[in-house]
């Protein structure tokens, strides 16, 4: 069964820690995304990245940092936590130019 | 810039009640609508993809269907199982592989 693995579904982090989110994918695919999502507001984008090694901005990267050093890894990085930060983030990863992204099972973050 | 509004915010149905969620869009030249599937504390999981106005899709009790504005998901004789929030999202031409979400359907059916 192909998936998105998120390596936490909880984390707990205290602001101004450096904090680490991992997804891996086993789908061969190109683009993989960063998303957080919170009530009233949605999906949003952070970053997102087509290749190995390459990263764009989403609608909202401020705070936040991407790395891709291999197809089927991209990390997220929160580099100086903070409390508005707190929130689900949620991967994924899709075909060049396909929508129909598959999802991960998201990491429930709380900064305090 | 691409947007999406869906409607109702929340639906609740008896069990069998069928009914429609609808979602409204406006994007620089449609490449593809899609709906997804949300369970509480987990990701979303792809529905369907439809990619032209007049274009249907099935599975189960729920059928996709795509006007030029709008694209509206029916449920037919829901059962409770249904109950999630139902996101929909669309790729304009000048988006890459990018969708813009709505904020979503949370759908509850009880029994």
């Amino acid at each position: 069964d192909v998936k998105v693995t998120q390596s936490s579904r909880y984390l707990v982090k205290r602001t101004g820690e450096k904090v680490f989110l991992e997804c891996v994918q086993d789908m061969d695919h190109e683009n993989m995304f960063w998303y957080r999502q919170d009530p009233g507001l949605g999906l949003r984008l952070i970053y997102f990245s087509y290749d190995v090694k390459m990263k764009e901005k989403g609608d909202i990267p401020e705070g936040y940092s991407v790395s891709r050093e291999k197809k089927e890894r991209f990390s997220l990085i929160l580099e100086s936590a903070s409390t508005n930060q707190t929130s689900m983030y949620l991967c994924a990863s899709s075909l060049p130019n396909q929508g129909g992204y598959t999802f991960g099972s998201g990491t429930r973050l709380t900064v305090v | 810039e691409d947007q999406v509004t869906q409607s109702p915010e929340a639906l609740r149905l008896q069990e069998g009640e069928s009914s429609s969620l609808n979602c409204s869009y406006t994007v620089s030249g449609l490449r593809g609508l899609f709906w997804y599937r949300q369970d509480p504390g987990k990701g979303p999981e792809f529905l369907f993809t439809l990619y032209s106005a007049g274009e249907e899709k099935e599975k189960e009790r729920l059928k996709a269907t795509l006007t030029k504005k709008e694209s509206f998901l029916h449920i037919t004789a829901p059962k409770p199982e249904d109950s999630a929030t139902y996101l929909c999202a669309v790729q304009g031409e000048t988006s890459g592989s990018r969708l813009t979400f709505g904020e979503g359907t949370q759908l509850t059916v009880n029994p």
